[in-house]
């Protein structure tokens, strides 16, 4: 079945580059995704990779998708503060559904 | 602001009564999506609409459940006999069209607190 697995728990201090991993099993999914959520706050989608790309950089951003392993990566670089947050992979299947990691939460430490 | 509106923000209600919510979606995004999120999970998938059409709905809606786009544009969700378990935020995206292209877009969420 669909499944999406992700580490729960990354703290970095301020200025390093944070990794996010997210692990996947539907190989058949066209697009894997990267959502931000603040406390109290809905999803904001940071970006997304097609399943024929190998990598995306999007300004601080760059995800890399392992599509053999099926295996994702966000990194972000120069971390702040306001990074701090729950981020969320997401494959969608064929009928555009998104099944969604648990989350990893990222500390940033000043 | 065009982003996904939902009303209302919170919902507090007391066990076996009826609520329902709504999302608004962005103007011409013709795929609308339900998702609920319990503490410390990830968005779980409920149903989805293309236009008025609702083509998917998840085992996880029992028949409390349901849901309606009549003219394609807002949606209801209405839970029946409302159960302390369907405590949980109510989230409701939508996208432009293709499947999986270019993401969903989230709205702040309906949190639900059923006493």
């Amino acid at each position: 079945g669909e499944d999406v697995e992700q580490s729960l728990f990354l703290s970095v201090r301020e200025g390093d580059s944070s990794v996010i991993n997210c692990t996947y099993t539907d190989s058949s999914s066209t697009y894997l995704y990267w959502y931000k959520q603040e406390p109290g706050a809905g999803l904001q989608l940071l970006t997304y990779i097609f399943s024929n790309m190998d990598m995306k950089q999007d300004q601080r951003l760059t995800v890399l998708l392992n599509k053999k392993d099926k295996h994702l990566s966000l990194r972000i670089a120069d971390t702040q503060t306001g990074d701090s947050a729950i981020y969320f992979c997401a494959e969608s299947s064929n009928t555009g559904k998104l099944i969604f990691g648990q989350g990893t939460t990222l500390q940033v430490k000043p | 602001d065009t982003g996904v509106s939902q009303d209302p923000r919170h919902k507090i209600t007391k066990r076996g009564q009826n609520v329902t919510f709504r999302c608004d979606p962005i103007s011409e995004h013709n795929r609308l999506y339900w998702y609920r999120q319990t503490l410390g999970q990830g968005p779980e998938f409920l149903t989805y609409f293309q236009n008025e059409a609702q083509l998917e709905k998840s085992r996880l809606l029992s028949d409390r459940f349901s849901a309606e786009r009549p003219k394609g544009s807002f949606s209801t969700l209405e839970i029946q006999r409302t159960e302390q378990g369907d405590s949980a935020m109510y989230l409701c995206a939508s996208s432009p069209g293709l499947a999986g292209t270019g993401g969903q877009f989230f709205g702040p969420g309906t949190r639900l607190t059923v006493l």
